[in-house]
């Protein structure tokens, strides 16, 4: 019984690069949330999906940055020519409907030089 | 702007005593609470709920009380265990139907044995 799945668990991106961070939802899920963790911060709202829909994006910043759930595959949050003020935990949950308990997946911690 | 904050950023407790953590709010639209506990270098697990037509939820050792007029609530856990040493989140929603989850910053908390 997996629950729900990120990779990678730690990425190290130049200034400039892309960062591509996915997320697998747990069996029988189909609604997935992006959550970001700044340094001695709580967790903050990104965007919420459904399968080939974006439900809500009003957490996540204007440029750079994008999400897409396809029909197949995981989640995939985007982030293009990262900066320094990107560097944070980015954590998944995932639900079975959008107002059931979320689950979180354990993170990915990105790391921009 | 932080609308969920745990002023305390970290606590010591004996094991077998009694664990309390605090978390307040500022946005009158919140009326479902939640709090999360959160491993080193796991996501965060659900814990406890309660929504505003409660002031208490039980479950087991752990216990949410809910001071809506003052804009409170708290979690106890009695008796503490080396186990229960781990990050505790408090979040909020705009109704149990609302998925965006609005983070505190944290408590660590130490269970000494």
């Amino acid at each position: 019984n997996a629950g729900v799945m990120q990779n990678p668990r730690h990425l190290v991106r130049r200034r400039g690069q892309e960062a591509r961070l996915r997320c697998s939802p747990m069996k029988g899920h189909s609604h997935v949330y992006w959550y970001r963790q700044l340094p001695e911060e709580g967790l903050k709202f990104m965007v919420y999906l459904q399968k080939e829909n974006i439900i809500d994006e009003s957490g996540m910043p204007k440029e750079r940055f994008s999400a897409e759930f396809p029909k197949e595959g995981p989640s995939i949050l985007r982030i293009q020519q990262v900066v320094r003020g990107d560097s944070a935990a980015y954590f998944c949950a995932s639900s079975r409907g959008g107002t059931d308990t979320q689950y979180f997946g354990p993170g990915t911690r990105l790391t921009v030089l | 702007d932080q609308q969920v904050k745990q002023n305390s950023p970290s606590l010591s407790v004996q094991e077998g005593r009694i664990s309390i953590l605090n978390c307040d709010y500022t946005n009158s639209m919140f009326d479902y609470f939640l709090w999360y506990k959160k491993y080193p270098a796991e996501g965060p697990t659900f814990l406890i709920s309660i929504s505003s037509i409660k002031d208490k939820n039980e479950d087991g050792r752990f216990t949410v009380f809910l001071n809506k007029s003052a804009k409170h609530l708290s979690l106890h856990i009695v008796p503490s265990q080396p186990g229960d040493s781990a990050v505790y989140f408090c979040a909020a929603s705009a109704g149990s139907n609302d998925y965006k989850l609005s983070f505190g910053a944290g408590t660590t908390v130490t269970v000494r044995a």
